[in-house]
């Protein structure tokens, strides 16, 4: 059972460029996780989606970023004119499709975008 | 609002044992969580708390006393590749299921 999958592992892009980050979740999950780490610091939440919905994005920058988890295919965090301080690892995570009990989070390895 | 305190870095021995302790300060709990994660890779789930208690896991064992706010994993019989950073996690109250992180803590184990 493949676990969460993200693509590109890095991705270096320079200022004012877009930066598509892919996530595919393990099979079966429903419920995709977005968070960003910079270096020495905790892991933090940017938006949890569901699919086709966006559930709760408060941790999300108001400008410039957006995400989606279409019906097929992998979700999709975008940053638009992107600069140098998103420089950082985006994880994402993935949780069963089940209600109550403990919602786990199995994370992917993650991509670290470098702006220039 | 939510605050989660780690220490940022500890070292030990080989062999010997090691306990980080994490405390939070949250609207509501709804669980607390330990991910151990090597530098440049994913999180990966250790352990999980709701009750007051310990929890046992192998070589890894997770405290939780709700009500002073404070967690506690404890490893034992350290090796060298349980050098790695340990993240406190805090599911709050609500219906996201959303957990917060805190900093984590290095752990850096020597010979």
């Amino acid at each position: 059972n493949a676990g969460v999958m993200q693509n590109p592992r890095h991705l270096v892009r320079r200022r004012g460029q877009e930066a598509r980050l892919r996530c595919s979740p393990m099979k079966g999950h429903s419920h995709v996780y977005w968070y960003r780490q910079l270096p020495e610091e905790g892991l933090k939440f940017m938006v949890y989606l569901q699919k086709e919905n966006i559930i709760d994005e408060s941790g999300m920058p108001k400008e410039r970023f957006s995400a989606e988890f279409p019906k097929e295919g992998p979700s999709i965090l975008r940053i638009q004119q992107v600069v140098r301080g998103d420089s950082a690892a985006y994880f994402c995570a993935s949780s069963p499709d089940r209600s109550g009990g403990v919602r786990e989070q199995f994370f992917g390895p993650g991509t670290r975008l470098t702006v220039l | 609002g939510q605050n989660i305190d780690q220490p940022t870095e500890m070292t030990a021995t080989e062999g010997a044992i090691v306990q980080i302790n994490c405390t939070y300060q949250t609207s509501g709990f709804n669980g607390l969580f330990w991910y151990q994660q090597h530098a440049g890779e994913a999180p990966t789930f250790l352990s999980y708390n709701v009750l007051d208690g310990l929890e046992e896991k192998g070589r890894f064992s997770s405290f939780l006393s709700r009500s002073k706010g404070y967690s506690y994993l404890l490893l034992k019989e350290l090796q060298m590749k349980d050098s790695a950073s340990y993240l406190c996690a805090v599911k709050g109250a609500g219906g996201s299921y959303i957990p917060t992180f805190g900093r984590g803590t290095s752990l850096i184990v020597h010979p």
